[in-house]
């Protein structure tokens, strides 16, 4: 695709709920990367993926988050038991390689609202 | 450990001046880059400049450039010309040793009319 896409933009759900969140990443990008925004703070590391496997999950908040990606493509975060903590905004990045200087493109992002 | 601090969390400036954001680093590596990126309203990250810290030669971008220090760690973002369109987020990162990138806490930046 043209850029990075992300899908719901914006998620309300209730306390205790599942929600899964999707990447759709640019076509022929290897790399992938999960990251989380919280109100007045930088972007936290969630998750790597590079092809369908995660070498590195160390961001992974608790035991209630998980992530796959299939076909070297898409991926899904979910998360779930949702708690109000977890309201943030959750970016979604691809690369071409993981190389150190290669740009990441990022998503618009699926804005999470725990009630 | 690897840090990023963007001791700024908002700056305001006039269009048409000149405004500097800063960003320090603290990594033990010898090997890294550094990046600026805008987050506007639409939340969309767009990369503004990179910097390869092996390089003494600071990078430009048009109306942006930076001033890189090395020994301090020290990597500033110069904004010419601020124009309104310029009003976003800023957030200055580092990439070192690995695929990750290490992000600050952002700098609020408001050009007004």
């Amino acid at each position: 695709g043209a850029g990075v896409s992300q899908s719901p933009s914006n998620k309300v759900t209730e306390k205790g709920k599942d929600v899964e969140l999707r990447c759709d990443p640019i076509s022929g990008h290897t790399a992938l990367y999960w990251y989380r925004q919280s109100l007045g703070q930088g972007l936290e590391f969630l998750i790597y993926f590079q092809g369908n496997s995660a070498p590195d999950k160390s961001g992974l908040p608790s035991d209630r988050f998980s992530a796959e990606r299939t076909g070297g493509s898409v991926s899904t975060l979910t998360i779930q038991r949702t708690q109000q903590e977890d309201s943030a905004v959750y970016l979604c990045a691809s690369s071409f390689s993981q190389i150190m200087n290669t740009e990441a493109f990022f998503g618009q992002g699926t804005r999470l609202t725990v009630v | 450990a690897q840090t990023v601090t963007q001791s700024q969390p908002e700056m305001s400036v006039q269009e048409a001046e000149t405004v500097t954001l800063s960003c320090t680093y603290d990594t033990s590596e010898n090997n890294y880059y550094l990046f600026w990126y805008k987050q506007p309203p639409s939340r969309q990250m767009i990369l503004v400049i990179r910097q390869e810290a092996y390089k003494q030669q600071n990078a430009t971008e048009n109306r942006f450039s930076v001033n890189f220090q090395k020994a301090a760690k020290s990597f500033s973002l110069k904004i010419s010309d601020s124009q309104l369109g310029d009003t976003a987020m800023y957030f200055c990162a580092l990439v070192a040793g690995t695929y990750k990138y290490i992000f600050g806490t952002g700098t609020r930046l408001k050009v007004l009319a």
